[in-house]
């Protein structure tokens, strides 16, 4: 069982709100990731970190903002939501390795801006 | 990361032995390669990773050619509850995000 944890789970909230995305994990592991995926397409890559104060933009542009303060948390902040930020938005992290290393999945945040 | 190319789609029945091929023309001597499922609604599973040769495990095969320059998925006797999305990803070390590509979309029918 991955010890990765997001929440909420499910968030509705109205155009313009600031929100947090929360994601901590309890395995150590020095790389985490935010990931953005609507219903039947591709997994998008919008930040990563490789370890405490690092932080980079992954490959899909996004308006949100992310911290990495602590080893165990990586929070998602989108300043003022807006109904195009309506996504699925999944948590990961995974070891520094030199060689192959397996990526674990949060239950992911289902965000709704109406 | 190295360039992953995968089919879109695969279509199965219950029972039949699956195997999804991946092209990684670019893979780097250091790369391993993984597979990960993902049903909908749900973040990406490891399945199996591998280096080179042949890799088991309760779930699937990894088939890795001398050359590494591709890989095969193997899905023994695949059930209704195979029905996923399977990504192929090569490199994951040191600095390098995890970025996943499109995919293939295996549908098994009854």
């Amino acid at each position: 069982e991955a010890d990765i944890y997001q929440t909420p789970r499910y968030l509705v909230i109205g155009t313009g709100k600031k929100i947090t995305l929360e994601c901590s994990q309890t395995m150590g592991h020095d790389k985490m990731y935010w990931y953005q995926q609507d219903p039947g397409m591709e997994l998008h890559l919008i930040h990563y970190s490789y370890g405490v104060n690092s932080t980079e933009k992954g490959d899909l542009s996004s308006e949100s903002t992310v911290s990495r303060i602590r080893t165990e948390h990586f929070p998602l902040t989108l300043e003022s939501a807006r109904p195009s930020h309506t996504s699925q938005y999944l948590c990961a992290s995974s070891e520094w390795a030199g060689s192959g290393t397996e990526a674990f999945f949060g239950q992911g945040t289902r965000l709704t801006v109406v | 990361l190295a360039k992953t190319t995968q089919p879109i789609s695969m279509d199965s029945y219950e029972g039949q032995e699956v195997n999804i091929t991946c092209s990684h023309n670019n893979i780097a001597t250091n790369d391993y390669i993984t597979w990960y499922q993902q049903f909908p609604s749900q973040g990406p599973r490891f399945i199996i990773q591998g280096y080179k040769t042949k890799v088991t495990n309760e779930v699937a095969s990894l088939f890795i050619p001398a050359d590494r320059k591709s890989s095969t998925l193997s899905l023994p006797r695949v059930s209704l509850s195979d029905t996923a999305v399977y990504y192929c990803l090569v490199g994951n070390t040191g600095r390098r995000a995890l970025t996943f590509g499109s995919g293939t979309r295996l549908q098994v029918q009854p």
